[in-house]
């Protein structure tokens, strides 16, 4: 069965600071995707990246960058310069591919407070 | 564009009461499914459909049900309330299954259970 950890519940940094939150996976599947959802505080799930498991490649999307390392099964997600903005909760998931299996599987989000 | 659609944003609920939330997609995918959130817990799967005519359990299924009668439309149906069910239900839909599509979410359901 699959499993996603997010070991850090709620994390608080000043503005302008650069904030990383981790995430680690657990899956006996060689082939698998790995999202990022972002939840601000009006609730909907924004879909921020997915990652499948043969690219790991890190990605950078303006302040957001994406670290994914098959060796630790870690798929870490750094905001740089943080703004108020990013005030929300992040989850990490992961989603099989094969027939029968393709939920997607979260992690229990981590709450990010960015203090002005 | 509508999306994924839920309805109704809010409830609130006797112990022992029915009710459906409803979902409706516009975008014919085929795969679709409930979530529910709580706090601490992340999002659990409730039920899920790679189509219609095809549901399945997921982690939480216990007092729901589900059809799919139609690729647009996924009900969520409570039987018997019970304030465990107290949470903020999710629905979400993709294209397909099974090619790691990210999924698209409805602004949610927040239920209470008295």
């Amino acid at each position: 069965a699959q499993k996603v950890t997010q070991a850090q519940t709620e994390i608080s940094v000043v503005e302008k600071e650069d904030v990383t939150l981790d995430c680690v996976y657990e899956t006996r599947d060689t082939t698998y995707y790995l999202f990022w959802y972002k939840q601000p505080p009006s609730g909907e799930l924004v879909f921020l990246i997915r990652r499948n498991s043969f690219d790991e490649q890190n990605e950078i999307s303006g302040r957001y960058s994406w670290n994914f390392q098959k060796s630790t099964s870690s798929f870490n997600f750094t905001i740089t310069a943080s703004q108020v903005v990013d005030s929300a909760v992040y989850f990490c998931a992961l989603r099989l591919t094969n027939f029968g299996n393709e939920k997607l599987t979260f992690g229990t989000g981590t709450r990010l407070t960015i203090i002005p | 564009n509508a999306g994924v659609t839920q309805t109704p944003k809010f409830q609130v609920l006797k112990t022992g009461q029915s009710m459906t939330l409803q979902c409706a997609q516009d975008m014919n995918h085929e795969y679709m499914s409930w979530y529910r959130q709580d706090p601490g817990m992340g999002l659990r799967l409730i039920h899920y459909s790679v189509g219609a005519g095809i549901t399945d359990q997921g982690e939480v299924p216990n007092g729901y049900n589900v059809s799919r009668s139609t690729t647009e439309d996924f009900p969520l149906r409570l039987l018997s309330a019970a304030p465990s069910q107290t949470s903020v239900y999710f629905c979400a839909s993709s294209y397909s299954a099974g090619k790691g599509e990210k999924l698209f979410f409805g602004s949610g359901t927040q239920l209470s259970v008295l």
